[in-house]
């Protein structure tokens, strides 16, 4: 079992469309939660930094994490084509060595 | 400011070559972090880099082996290429929340 599980897609949705993307985990040790987004043919970019559990928000995007569920969360509200990219999370226990999920591919058509 | 630099961009190497990748963090930043991203797949860590010394390695081989200069800028190199190191390779130097990524160098193995 990977330490960290994210649902490949690809996700297609109109424009304007809330976006629900997720990730489950299995090492309770995790304490700091990211997102990140990446285009193609270039690097990851970070979105989003969460410490602990909770809800943080940032323009149209909110994480989630729920870490008694091991479970984390990433809302886009309207949706826009730009927004057409890989999300990936990726969580550490405070070390050096983040682990990422295998991203999730969207698609936002106009 | 310039965020995190990579070279080269590309490269085709034989298997049983060796290969050395360089990157430049960004300003300000003096950790450096390498990992590998498969197609399709999310980054994995290789290895990361803290006042010149290795401080903490993923699961690859010793085949995988770095250098950080004074200057903080950092060299991957590989030897023996396997057909399967065939990969986008990604600096990542640390800010105060998560990491910023270079656009990568894509190692293609033949």
């Amino acid at each position: 079992q990977k330490e960290v599980e994210q649902d490949p897609g690809p996700l297609s949705v109109p424009e304007g469309a809330i976006v629900s993307l997720n990730c489950t985990y299995s090492n309770s040790a995790f304490q700091y939660f990211m997102w990140y987004r990446q285009y193609s043919r270039k690097g990851p970019e970070l979105l989003m930094y969460t410490y602990s559990s909770g809800n943080k928000e940032d323009g149209r995007f909110t994480a989630q994490v729920d870490k008694s569920s091991k479970y984390i969360s990433l809302f886009i509200r309207d949706s826009q084509p730009s927004d057409s990219a890989t999300y990936l999370c990726a969580m550490n226990t405070g070390g050096f060595k983040t682990i990422f999920g295998a991203g999730t591919r969207l698609f936002v058509k106009a | 400011d310039a965020g995190v630099t990579q070279s080269p961009t590309h490269l085709i190497k034989t298997r049983g070559q060796q290969v050395t990748l360089r990157c430049s963090p960004k300003s300000g930043h003096d950790t450096v972090s390498w990992y590998q991203q498969a197609l399709g797949q999310g980054p994995q860590f290789i290895f990361q880099y803290y006042e010149e010394e290795e401080r903490q390695r993923g699961n690859f081989p010793d085949r995988f082996s770095g250098h950080q200069f004074p200057n903080y800028s950092s060299e991957l190199n590989v030897n023996a290429l396997l057909l399967g190191d065939s990969a986008l390779y990604l600096c990542a130097s640390r800010a105060n929340y998560g990491y910023t990524f270079g656009s990568g160098t894509r190692l293609t193995v033949v």
